[in-house]
């Protein structure tokens, strides 16, 4: 079965400061990860995705994710946090084979402070 | 082109009643996919749609739960004889069918059953 885990409800950052919201996985096989930010009264907007390739991938808005296949974990990070990336973030997966929908997290609300 | 759009934004109706909750996929996205979103919890996934192809229902809550959709356009989610724990947000998403694993998702429809 697919699981992801998010195990803060809530991160704090000062502005201009790096952040960091945390994502492990659990799949079987290679697995997609992706990371979505929800905007108060908007739908989910898609951020990153990791396939293949590299560990670090990029998308959009500055953001960036580490990939870490031996600690399972998909952290999604930028080095310097504004005050408009104040959202909530969810990470999700998708095996590589079988059903197609994706397994979301509980999500993670980032308050940058100004 | 336009995103994945939603109707109604919201629906207030009383317990025992039927709704139904429409969405217009991204033209040309065969993929079309439902998740609802309880307050405070992640997305659950209920239901994906691929071309002609049978549905996937394997998320689907209960039999009060359907849903249809006409070719690779409009869909329905029909949920029938509410009850209070329906309340949520629903959500659609569409893909291309090479790329179901980035989803495109609506602004959502917010079900609250009294």
């Amino acid at each position: 079965a697919q699981s992801v885990a998010q195990p803060e409800d809530q991160v704090n950052v000062a502005e201009g400061n790096p952040l960091t919201v945390k994502c492990t996985y659990s799949v079987s096989g290679n697995p997609y990860l992706f990371w979505y930010v929800q905007y108060p009264n908007r739908g989910l907007q898609f951020l990153l995705k990791y396939i293949t390739g590299d560990n670090l991938v990029k998308g959009s808005y500055g953001f960036e994710a580490e990939f870490n296949k031996s600690q399972t974990s998909f952290h999604l990070k930028k080095p310097s946090a504004l005050v408009s990336d104040s959202a909530l973030y969810f990470c999700a997966v998708r095996a590589p084979t079988g059903a197609n929908n994706l397994f979301f997290g509980t999500g993670t609300r980032l308050t940058v402070i100004p | 082109g336009a995103g994945v759009s939603q109707s109604p934004s919201n629906k207030v109706t009383e317990k025992g009643k039927d709704v139904e909750l429409r969405c217009d996929p991204i033209s040309g996205h065969t993929a079309l996919y439902w998740y609802r979103q309880r307050l405070g919890q992640g997305l659950e996934f209920l239901i994906y749609f691929q071309g002609n192809s049978a549905p996937d229902k394997s998320g689907l809550p209960s039999d009060r739960f359907s849903a249809e959709r006409t070719g690779e356009s409009v869909s329905t989610l029909t949920i029938q004889r509410t009850q209070q724990e329906d309340s949520a947000v629903y959500l659609c998403a569409s893909s291309y069918p090479t790329q179901t694993y980035e989803q495109y998702f609506g602004p959502g429809t917010r079900l609250t059953v009294t």
